[in-house]
């Protein structure tokens, strides 16, 4: 069965520096990765998808993340970080088995501060 | 386009209750998956369907079922309602059922608490 981590229950970060926030995968075969954005009281929100291609994926509100396929890992990254990009992040594998079944972490609490 | 819409949004029953949810899925699409989210087990897989049919289960007790219309509108029942099922529950469509290049769009939740 497939399976993701977020190795990191929050991550801290000053407005204006770059972020980074962690996931690995496992799964057999092709991973299909997402990253979803969820603010206080809200549901999930897209921001990007790796399917095949590129490793380096582009998203919504200037996010993007790297897939590795040696490491397993799809991290997402801004150049420089928002107050506003304060919210709770999830990595998400789609399930391989033909279903559309979305396998999610545990998220991670992004705090960015002034 | 409207986005993925859930009605209602706050939901309080008690013990022993039923409970029925309601899922309108972005214009044109056809498959609408359901996740449950609680704090202590994260977002899980409840059921998706596509064309009135049952695609895919996860691991829930009977309690949960779900169904579809023809229109694609999606609703989620859960009957003799425990504490336990007290969460955000989440609506998602996709345009199709088959390709993995399809994105899976959420809706704002329904947020049940069982007294």
């Amino acid at each position: 069965a497939q399976s993701v981590a977020q190795p990191e229950d929050q991550v801290n970060v000053a407005e204006g520096n770059p972020l980074t926030v962690k996931c690995t995968y496992s799964v057999s075969g092709n991973p299909y990765l997402f990253w979803y954005v969820q603010y206080p009281n809200r549901g999930l929100q897209f921001l990007l998808k790796y399917i095949t291609g590129d490793n380096l994926v582009k998203g919504s509100y200037g996010f993007e993340a790297e897939f590795n396929k040696s490491q397993t890992s799809f991290h997402l990254k801004k150049p420089s970080a928002l107050v506003s990009d304060s919210a709770l992040y999830f990595c998400a594998v789609r399930d391989t088995g033909g279903g559309n079944k979305l396998t999610f972490g545990t998220g991670t609490q992004l705090k960015v501060e002034l | 386009k409207a986005g993925v819409t859930q009605t209602p949004r706050y939901l309080i029953k008690t013990r022993g209750q039923q409970v029925t949810l309601s899922c309108s899925p972005i214009s044109g699409h056809r498959s609408v998956s359901w996740y449950q989210q609680t704090p202590g087990q994260g977002l899980q897989f409840l059921f998706e369907y596509f064309s009135e049919t049952q695609r895919n289960k996860g691991n829930f007790p009977g309690r949960f079922s779900g169904r579809q219309f023809s229109n694609s509108r999606s609703e989620m029942n859960v009957s003799t309602l425990e504490l336990g099922d007290s969460a955000l529950y989440l609506c998602a469509s996709r345009q199709t059922s088959a390709s993995a290049r399809d994105t899976q769009y959420f809706g704002p939740g329904t947020r049940l608490t069982v007294l």
